[in-house]
């Protein structure tokens, strides 16, 4: 079975300076791998995704993120965070096998301090 | 903006009561997904529908239950409920044509339980 480690529950970041948001996956072959973001109250909105191809990815809001293999980990960079980005991010596994389950981390959430 | 939908926003029931979410989905996707996220945890998979069939259950018992139908709307189903049924129930939609495809999300019932 697939799973996903979030290991910062919490981060603070001054507003300008970078983020990088930790995400490592277990799952027994190339997983699909996903970024989420959630304000509160709020649905999840799609980052980014890797399926295949280039393993850095970009995506929405000025995020990337890198899959790399030998590390089992898709961590999610910015060069400089706004203000905005403050909300809980969650990282997902997907299967290859035609059952589209998502399966989350537990999510880290990030302040943003000016 | 995902074009997923989900009614009601909020709801408030007692133990052992039943309840239906219901979900409009993004025109022409044919897989609908729910997940429940209870506070401050990543969403969990309950179950998915490919064409009006269930498709992959996650770990809950039967008491959840769903329909999808023709015009891209979905149900979640709860009997009996119980207070830690109280989270945020999310659905997602996708296009499912052979691989894995994104999911877009609503933006969720809350559900509290009392």
């Amino acid at each position: 079975a697939q799973s996903v480690t979030q290991p910062d529950i919490h981060i603070t970041v001054s507003e300008g300076a970078s983020l990088e948001l930790r995400c490592n996956y277990s799952y027994g072959a190339t997983p699909y791998l996903f970024w989420y973001v959630q304000s509160p109250g709020q649905g999840l909105q799609l980052l980014l995704k890797y399926f295949s191809g280039d393993t850095l990815v970009q995506g929405i809001k000025g995020f990337e993120a890198e899959f790399k293999r030998s590390q089992s980990s898709f961590n999610l960079r910015k060069p400089s965070v706004h203000w905005s980005d403050a909300a809980e991010y969650f990282c997902a596994v997907g299967r290859r096998d035609g059952n589209e389950k998502l399966t989350f981390g537990t999510g880290t959430r990030l302040t943003i301090i000016p | 903006e995902t074009g997923v939908t989900q009614s009601p926003t909020h709801l408030i029931k007692t133990r052992g009561q039943q309840v239906t979410l219901r979900c409009s989905s993004q025109s022409g996707h044919n897989t609908v997904s729910w997940y429940q996220q209870a506070l401050g945890q990543g969403p969990q998979f309950i179950f998915q529908y490919y064409r009006e069939e269930e498709n992959g259950r996650g770990n809950f018992p039967p008491r959840f239950s769903g329909l999808q139908f023709p015009n891209y709307s979905s149900e979640l189903n709860v009997n009996a409920l119980e207070l830690d049924d109280s989270a945020l129930y999310l659905c997602a939609s996708s296009l499912q044509t052979g691989g894995v495809e994104t999911q877009y999300f609503g933006p969720g019932t809350r559900l509290l339980v009392l």
